[in-house]
């Protein structure tokens, strides 16, 4: 049974610049949460997406967006980078019934 | 509002001495509490977690926490460090009640281990 997978592991973008970040939850997991975590911090979370829609979201700007498709898989998309976004993104999946969120490995962003 | 304070970002043990990282939360409503490790260049493993089940919850790896109500913490241990214990901690917690509510982090403890 695969994990929480991300792609791409390591992205790099220069300011003003978009990009997209792709998760693909655990088998049977519904939900998906995206966090930020920036170099020596803790992950803060950006949103969370069920059934399509955000559900939640964090104190990040409207250049954060996110999408869920219907086979669960979700998007991150940050437009307009500043350098300031430079971090490790994690999606992480949970199952419906469970508060226990199961992350992946990261994609590593950079902006210059 | 939530809010998890781990306390050190640096802790250092012998290899075979005790692990001990603290851990203090807040929250308005009944916690649920997590353990994270970080390996470099990886994601987040999840060590362990308190939903009330019992105060003292035992986790992978040999790491166990207890859950102290009077005291608002939630320290993690192991009583004997191997070298592979080596990595960032993070205690995190979440709103119970809310089904798959935001976890919220601390800033993370990281573990060295001396030969």
């Amino acid at each position: 049974d695969a994990g929480v997978t991300q792609s791409p592991t390591h992205l790099i973008k220069t300011r003003g610049q978009q990009v997209t970040l792709r998760c693909s939850p655990k088998s049977g997991h519904d939900t998906v949460s995206w966090y930020q975590q920036a170099l020596g911090q803790g992950p803060q979370f950006i949103f969370q997406y069920y059934e399509e829609e955000e559900r939640q979201r964090g104190n990040f700007p409207d250049r954060f967006s996110g999408h869920q498709f219907p086979n669960y898989s979700s998007e991150l998309n940050v437009n307009a980078l500043l350098l300031g976004d430079s971090a490790l993104y994690l999606c992480a999946s949970s199952p419906g019934d469970q508060e226990t969120q199961y992350f992946g490995p990261g994609t590593r962003l950079l902006v210059l | 509002a939530q809010s998890v304070t781990q306390l050190g970002s640096h802790v250092s043990v012998s290899e075979g001495a005790l692990v001990l990282l603290r851990c203090n939360y807040s929250s308005s409503v009944p916690p649920y509490l997590f353990w994270y490790v970080q390996y470099p260049n990886q994601g987040l493993q999840l060590l362990l977690k308190y939903t009330s089940a019992a105060t003292l919850v035992k986790g992978i790896n040999g790491f166990e926490a207890e859950f102290k109500k009077s005291e608002t913490s939630f320290h993690l241990t192991k009583p004997s460090a191997h070298m592979s214990d080596a990595a960032e901690y993070f205690c995190a917690v979440s709103e119970r009640g809310y089904r798959d509510d935001k976890i919220i982090f601390g800033k993370g403890t990281r573990l060295h281990i001396l030969p």
